[in-house]
């Protein structure tokens, strides 16, 4: 596609549920990353992917957070038992390579009730 | 670790006025120093970026130049439109790579007609 997707655009779960949330990169693009930005905040860095292997996942805040990209295309970002804590939106964004510019997706809305 | 420290708004301007958006950082070895934007309902977008000290970073009428004695990159704009109107969000990145940015926590500007 022209540009970063990412789905859902909004999910809203309880408490303690499960979530995925997809990113697809602009194609061609080896690099992907994953950052969060809470309300009133800058992004803060997740998770880096250069191909299928997370490259850095320093910024993963607990064990409760996870990430795949099991074809170096498509990613997902996994939250398990979830917290009210993690209401914030998710973004994804791919560079050609490492030391490429970074495009950003809209993001995704995540609101945990 | 590295910081960036930046200029809280919002700024509220009328157009054609003179924009300066103050952004300040301490990170170690030399960093790459980025201004993002985000316009409303779109993701983030890359405005300008300089790589070494004393480089200027321009686009869209837009300006920064990298003070490396200050440990400073603000952003200015001599004559500001309606469309200019959207968050903007410095960052730095280790040395040579975006790979993992750090954010300052964003300033609003609205500009009236």
């Amino acid at each position: 596609g022209a540009g970063v997707s990412q789905t859902p655009s909004n999910k809203v779960t309880e408490k303690g549920k499960y979530v995925e949330l997809r990113c697809d990169p602009i194609s061609g693009h080896t690099a992907l990353y994953w950052y969060r930005q809470s309300l009133g905040q800058g992004p803060e860095f997740l998770i880096y992917f250069q191909g299928t292997g997370a490259a850095d996942d320093s910024g993963l805040p607990n064990d409760r957070f996870f990430a795949v990209r099991p074809e170096g295309s498509v990613s997902t970002l996994k939250i398990q038992r979830t917290e009210r804590g993690d209401s914030a939106v998710y973004l994804c964004a791919s560079s050609l390579n490492e030391g490429g510019y970074l495009h950003f997706g809209n993001g995704t809305r995540l609101t945990v009730t | 670790g590295n910081s960036v420290t930046q200029m809280e708004g919002p700024v509220t301007l009328s157009e054609e006025a003179f924009l300066t958006i103050n952004c300040t950082y301490t990170a170690t070895g030399y960093p790459s120093l980025f201004w993002y934007v985000q316009y409303p309902g779109e993701g983030l977008q890359l405005l300008l970026k300089a790589t070494k000290a004393d480089d200027k970073g321009s686009n869209k009428g837009f300006e920064a130049t990298y003070r490396k004695e200050t440990t400073s990159f603000h952003l200015e704009k001599g004559s500001v439109q309606v469309s200019d109107s959207a968050v903007y969000f410095c960052a730095l990145g280790a040395s040579g790579s975006a790979r993992q940015l750090t954010f300052g926590s964003g300033t609003q500007l609205t500009v009236l007609p």
